[in-house]
């Protein structure tokens, strides 16, 4: 079965650096496009970054542009985000998720990351 | 980007209710859109996709319609464990954007 186990999160300074993780096992994960979300507390869902199966398709909201970095390693498995500059508005729960044909059909349980000082 | 609304931000139903909840996408998504159920800290689950498709081992009690900017979201008899928030997302164009979400609960 699909599993996706984020992990990384954790209570960080404005301005400081988070590197999350996302575990990927049960499907072929070279195969997909995979996708991070986020959502702050008590608020909605905001679609963060996707990347592509081969790594060479990135895109950004506008909100993390230049901030953060989207990556993966097929060989592990492995989604990446990082976050540098981080602020406040950045606290949230961060969701990985699997896209099939551009829909995020499989999602993990999160990491919360919290930017306060 | 492409903003998406949903009306309402809120409803209360009694069990076996219909309830429809309606998006509504800023400019033309042709079908691109899915709706999913997120129940308090979980993950959201997809229910529906291309605006109309019931995800495999979902309920037939929930449907989805309507294509370019206008889409509509069904539960044809509320059961107790539908309670959750149920967002729309459109992938027509990145960033592929929620609404701002439709809390349902029970009367």
């Amino acid at each position: 079965q699909v599993q996706l186990v984020e992990s990384g999160g954790g209570l960080v300074k404005p301005g400081g650096s988070l590197r999350l993780s996302c575990a990927a096992s049960g499907f072929t994960f070279s195969d997909y496009y995979m996708s991070w979300i986020r959502q702050a507390p008590g608020k909605g869902l905001e679609w963060v970054s996707y990347i592509s199966s081969s790594g060479s398709t990135i895109y950004y909201a506008d909100s993390v542009k230049g901030r953060f970095t989207i990556s993966r390693d097929n060989a592990k498995n492995s989604l990446y985000l990082q976050m540098n500059s981080l602020r406040a508005e950045d606290t949230a729960v961060y969701y990985c998720a699997r896209i099939r044909e551009m829909v995020e059909d499989y999602w993990g349980q999160g990491t919360l990351v919290t930017v306060s000082s | 980007d492409i903003q998406m609304t949903q009306s309402p931000s809120s409803l209360s139903a009694s069990v076996g209710d219909r309830v429809t909840i309606t998006c509504q996408a800023s400019q033309d998504i042709s079908n691109y859109l899915n709706w999913y159920q997120q129940k308090p800290g979980k993950a959201p689950k997809l229910l529906i996709y291309d605006a109309s498709n019931l995800e495999t081992g979902v309920p037939s009690r929930f449907s989805g319609s309507g294509s370019g900017t206008d889409f509509t979201f069904t539960i044809s008899s509320l059961q107790p464990e539908d309670i959750a928030t149920y967002y729309c997302q459109q992938y027509d164009n990145p960033p592929f954007t929620f609404g701002p979400g439709t809390k349902v609960d029970i009367k």
